[in-house]
């Protein structure tokens, strides 16, 4: 456990559904993301939280939605994806200032649509 | 353009040798470099990190070389056990600046017994 929780770890939805993954970090830290691993791609930063003000949005198609609620949660909400959103994705926390440290990853929800 | 790139997407070596895993990037920019660990069904953990101002940073049996004028690091895993299999990803930020960690596409690393 690694102090980043996302559920759930998986999920397979179809394409008219709506869902949200979450994440919930309780380090302290001040910044949350998501990032999406598809296969044989670098991770991809999609949205970047900064003290819970939207600071990134790394063209991210509006199929995908985030909300941060406090410092300690974050959400992305999902609604008519399609196939090819199929991936891993993964939510991460970091302190300013910290940089040398990286950031922390959850688990992932690993996501397949049908 | 990748900023970061993991030439080898995979890398097999004997238990008790040295594992070596490189990394290149673009951007002289960069403040920090980390190397991330992953196992299946798990998130990537940090490893080890080097600020740019070094050229060495050693963490038990890793060490990671950073070579500026070449824009090259290095992982080094010496002695490489069978629990080191896994995929390193190397990844590079600006400091002070967060949502900046740009990933490589990794490399899968096989220790065979």
């Amino acid at each position: 456990e690694t102090g980043v929780t996302q559920t759930p770890r998986h999920l397979v939805m179809g394409m008219t559904n709506k869902k949200s993954l979450k994440c919930e970090q309780h380090l302290g830290h001040n910044a949350m993301y998501w990032y999406k691993q598809s296969a044989k791609k670098p991770l991809e930063l999609m949205f970047v939280y900064n003290f819970k003000e939207q600071t990134e949005n790394n063209s991210v198609p509006s199929r995908f939605s985030p909300e941060c609620p406090n410092s300690s949660h974050l959400f992305l909400h999902l609604h008519t994806l399609q196939p090819e959103d199929s991936a891993l994705y993964l939510c991460a926390s970091s302190h300013e200032g910290q940089e040398v440290y990286g950031y922390t990853f959850g688990s992932g929800t690993r996501l397949t649509v049908v | 353009d990748q900023q970061v790139k993991q030439n080898s997407p995979s890398l097999s070596v004997q238990e008790g040798r040295i594992s070596i895993l490189n990394c290149d990037y673009t951007n002289s920019m960069f403040d920090y470099f980390l190397w991330y660990k992953k196992y299946p069904a798990e998130g990537p953990t940090f490893l080890i990190s080097i600020s740019s101002i070094k050229d060495k940073n050693e963490d038990g049996r890793f060490t990671v070389f950073l070579n500026k004028s070449a824009k090259h690091l290095s992982l080094h895993i010496v002695p490489s056990q069978p629990g080191d299999s896994a995929v390193y990803f190397c990844a590079a930020i600006f400091g002070g600046s967060q949502g900046n960690l740009i990933f490589g596409k990794g490399t899968k690393l096989s220790v065979k017994p």
